[in-house]
């Protein structure tokens, strides 16, 4: 199975900042998906990360908003830009290989003041 | 919404006990999953079951899927304090993607 690390584990943020999330997983992966936890809630997806093309964004998430890098088959990161305390969440990266199970990171911890 | 509905969305037992959850969804899947989170980190994957399956085993835990009625259950018999965590299932409907249930807060008092 495939070991994700995720960065970083937790941050604070200030009201109308950036913030840049890295996954690196420890082997090839061709699809890498991103998602939400926001607190008390379940998972959702905001985006399909496909190296050499653009992430496919699911309904209510944009590009502007979350874009997202796929450098290579081993990385990705996502922005969650100009925050809010709507978006303080826990950001879990996941990867899929063929038709194994999804694995996740442990997850970025995210608060806006 | 596709998310898939858990109940109990919360769940408390004495440890040595069984715990049960259910999980039930909307659309046609090609398997279905279980995972586990412990206070708010990453997923651990726990059983994946296909659709042509109706039972299956793993250690302390039995997964059984009833594709006609689109619901599964979980099982974690003799439970531990250890066992205490959120417990998601997870669909895949196609398109590489899954999606995730409401989730079973599960606590195991010692």
């Amino acid at each position: 199975s495939a070991v994700i690390s995720q960065k970083p584990s937790r941050d604070i943020c200030q009201r109308g900042t950036s913030l840049t999330i890295q996954c690196q997983v420890d082997s090839q992966v061709t699809m890498m998906f991103w998602y939400r936890q926001q607190p008390g809630q379940s998972l959702t997806l905001i985006a399909t990360a496909n190296q050499g093309s653009e992430a496919t964004y699911e309904s209510g998430f944009v590009i502007d908003k979350f874009p997202i890098s796929r450098p290579n088959l081993t990385f990705s990161t996502l922005t969650v830009s100009n925050m809010s305390p709507e978006d303080s969440s826990i950001y879990l990266c996941s990867v899929r290989v063929s038709n194994q199970p999804q694995h996740f990171g442990d997850g970025t911890r995210l608060s806006i003041l | 919404s596709q998310q898939g509905e858990e109940d109990p969305q919360a769940l408390s037992i004495q440890e040595g006990e069984n715990a049960t959850m259910n999980c039930s969804y909307k659309t046609s899947i090609n398997n279905l999953q279980w995972y586990r989170q412990n206070s708010g980190r990453g997923l651990v994957h726990l059983i994946l079951i296909r659709s042509n399956e109706r039972e299956k085993h793993s250690g302390r835990l039995r997964v059984t899927l009833d594709t006609s009625k689109k619901s599964s259950s979980l099982l974690i018999t003799a439970s531990r304090a250890a066992d205490t965590a959120s417990y998601f299932c997870a669909t895949d409907a196609g398109a590489y993607k899954y999606i995730f249930g409401t989730g079973t807060r599960l606590k195991v008092l010692a």
